[in-house]
């Protein structure tokens, strides 16, 4: 298997653009997890998945974040309109959560680098 | 609510020597515990997970890790640092509750350097 897929692997881009962060879960994989990390506030989770169903989305900072599993293989995170703050490399993580020998062994994809000018 | 403290954000050791890279938990439930580590432009990997069983608990490259309850930490160690150990490490807690995925609480992480 591949891992966890992550596109682009940066970006650039003005205040006010939208953005969008994609990411390919390892198949098989039952949970899906996003993650911001910046070096105040370190790694937070934002939002995670289970079986494609959003079950905590408390950590999403703002309406202007939003995220959609659409199907158990892609995930988005789209940030409408994106600030200067919002900064930071963004994670995407999925695990095999119902097997009590593997779960919350978490696998990372190599981030998003996101630069809002 | 679950949290964790990582105890130095940086932690400078020789090579050859002992790495101990501190973590307290706080916890209302019994605790799972994670190590994480994060090379640099990468995601991070899982070290080594602590769940109940063993108290010192083996992970990958030679590092262990103890759960002390009474000291409420899980200080992770190794006896001799090698230079590919340079990287970033994590402490995470699980709001887990038997049997289901749980939320994984990352300290702020410390960075480890390793001088030759």
């Amino acid at each position: 298997d591949a891992g966890v897929i992550q596109s682009p692997r940066h970006e650039v881009t003005e205040m006010g653009q939208e953005v969008t962060l994609r990411c390919k879960p390892i198949s098989g994989h039952d949970y899906l997890f996003w993650y911001r990390q910046t070096m105040m506030r370190g790694l937070e989770l934002l939002i995670y998945f289970n079986n494609n169903v959003p079950i905590d989305d408390s950590g999403m900072p703002e309406d202007r974040f939003s995220a959609k599993m659409p199907n158990a293989s892609f995930s988005t995170l789209k940030i409408q309109p994106s600030e200067p703050r919002d900064s930071a490399v963004y994670f995407c993580a999925s695990s095999f959560g119902s097997d009590p020998a593997t779960n919350e062994k978490l696998f990372f994809g190599s981030g998003t680098q996101l630069s809002v000018l | 609510a679950q949290s964790v403290t990582q105890l130095g954000s940086h932690v400078s050791v020789s090579e050859g020597a002992l790495v101990l890279l501190r973590c307290n938990y706080s916890s209302s439930v019994p605790p799972y515990l994670f190590w994480y580590v994060q090379y640099p432009n990468q995601g991070l990997q899982l070290l080594l997970k602590y769940t109940s069983a063993a108290t010192l608990v083996k992970g990958i490259n030679g590092f262990e890790a103890e759960f002390k309850k009474s000291e409420t930490s899980f200080h992770l160690t190794k006896p001799s640092a090698h230079m590919s150990d340079a990287a970033e490490y994590f402490c995470a807690v699980s709001d887990h509750y038997g049997g289901s995925q749980g939320n994984l609480i990352f300290g702020k992480g410390t960075k480890l350097s390793v001088k030759p």
